[in-house]
């Protein structure tokens, strides 16, 4: 069965700071891979996503994330993050089902905290 | 200009009661779906229409029944409440027939507590 793994439950960095995301996912083959962000009492936002091409993808809010097929990972990154980016981080796949057949798995998140 | 909007935005509730919540989409999309998020935040998908046809439905209780009176809108019912249903629950909608790559846009959730 396909499955995210999300193995940071809660991250906390320092403004200005670097972040890496991680993101596993298992499932026969490349699926499609998103991740999204929820603010507090919000819904969910596309930051960005993958199905081909270049393994680097650039998404809003300065975020990337790097597709690695070796490692099964999508991890997002950011260079230096900003106090609005504290939130809740999901990784998705979206499994290859055919036609309109379409849903997202979604990991449990990463809850990224961003000290002043 | 709300995208995918979901009313009512709270809903608290006694158990054994039937309530619905309603979403709305203006972005011309053929599917929509129906996710669930726990206490725990874990987002799992419920039932996706595509042209007002039902395409997943994913092992969900005869207790929550959707209906999609037009492509625009997906409803959520759910009869006999429990205290299990507590969640908040999304709408979300994606452009059309297209398959898994593309986006799905989210509604901001409705937060249901089930007493």
């Amino acid at each position: 069965a396909q499955s995210v793994t999300q193995p940071d439950i809660h991250i906390t960095v320092s403004e200005g700071a670097s972040l890496e995301l991680r993101c596993n996912y298992s499932y026969g083959a490349t699926p499609y891979l998103f991740w999204y962000v929820q603010s507090p009492g919000q819904g969910l936002q596309l930051l960005l996503k993958y199905f081909s091409g270049d393994t680097l993808v650039q998404g809003i809010k300065g975020f990337e994330a790097e597709f690695k097929r070796s490692q099964s990972s999508f991890n997002l990154r950011k260079p230096s993050v900003h106090w609005s980016d504290a939130a809740e981080y999901f990784c998705a796949v979206a499994p290859l089902l055919g036609g309109a057949t379409n849903k997202l798995i979604f990991g449990t998140g990463t809850l990224l905290a961003v000290q002043p | 200009d709300t995208a995918v909007s979901q009313t009512p935005k709270y809903l608290v509730t006694q158990m054994g009661n039937d309530k619905s919540i309603k979403c709305e989409q203006n972005l011309g999309h053929d599917t929509m779906y129906w996710y669930k998020q726990d206490s725990k935040k874990f987002l799992k998908i419920m039932f996706s229409y595509n042209n007002k046809e039902l395409i997943i439905n994913e092992t969900v209780p005869n207790r929550f029944s959707p209906k999609s009176p037009d492509k625009a809108h997906l409803n959520l019912h759910i009869n006999s409440l429990e205290l299990g249903d507590s969640a908040v629950y999304f709408c979300a909608s994606s452009p059309p027939a297209a398959g898994a790559q593309e986006t799905q846009y989210f509604g901001p959730g409705t937060r249901l507590l089930v007493l």
